[in-house]
């Protein structure tokens, strides 16, 4: 079973910042939070992963709160092609036996 | 571009009927999964090997799925008398977590 939470869906409007939320409340200390995304009809890709620290890279910021419960994804500037849906997961690193859960659905309108 | 191929992309079958998929790691990777999706779902994990050895199975891993990895590097997943039920997109992935485009499959 997932060991996270997220909403459902969520609209963005083109240009502006997308901050996707995550719960993951009974996170072990040795767990990670990644975030992957899918685009239709397409395989999963990688975005970002963090443990306790901030992270950030070409394609995104994550955010971490200090109890390591929640996170929040932030797509800095959504453009059309960030449509997809969003999976927070947390585990061991690099055990890649991952549990998904229904994502977020996010749609970037122009 | 992902690190992974998968072939066939698609595969329409009757009822009955075997198919076979394969998955081809570009690179050297000890750890190969197999993820099942089904519409509106997250993947979910069917099985996974350390080079040639299958060392879990999950109990969506029926008796009539098999997986092979025999030379530990490209990998099939054989489904025998296909059922409706089995219809999905089927996806591999790298102990890198990079994962392939998948390859979906209609069952009729």
């Amino acid at each position: 079973d997932a060991k996270t939470t997220q909403p459902t869906s969520m609209d963005c409007a083109e240009g502006r910042a997308a901050n996707l939320p995550c719960n993951h409340s009974t996170i072990s200390g040795n767990e990670y939070v990644y975030w992957y995304r899918q685009i239709h009809s397409q395989g999963p890709q990688y975005i970002i992963h963090g443990l306790k620290n901030n992270e950030t890279n070409e394609m995104a910021s994550l955010i971490i709160t200090e109890d390591r419960k929640s996170s929040t994804l932030i797509l800095p500037h959504a453009t059309l092609r960030d449509t997809a849906v969003y999976y927070c997961i947390v585990r061991v690193y690099n055990d890649y036996k991952l549990s998904f859960g229904a994502g977020t659905t996010v749609t970037v309108r122009a | 571009d992902t690190g992974v191929s998968q072939n066939p992309r698609h595969k329409i079958t009757k009822r009955g009927q075997n198919v076979t998929f394969r998955c081809d790691p570009i690179s050297e990777h000890n750890r190969l999964y197999w993820y099942r999706q089904t519409l509106g779902q997250g993947p979910e994990f069917l099985t996974y090997f350390q080079n040639e050895a299958q060392l879990e199975k999950s109990r969506l891993l029926s008796d009539r799925f098999s997986a092979e990895r025999p030379k530990g590097s490209f990998s099939t997943l054989e489904i025998q008398r296909t059922e409706q039920g089995d219809s999905a997109m089927y996806l591999c992935a790298t102990g890198d977590g990079d994962f392939g485009p998948g390859t979906r499959l209609l069952v009729l």
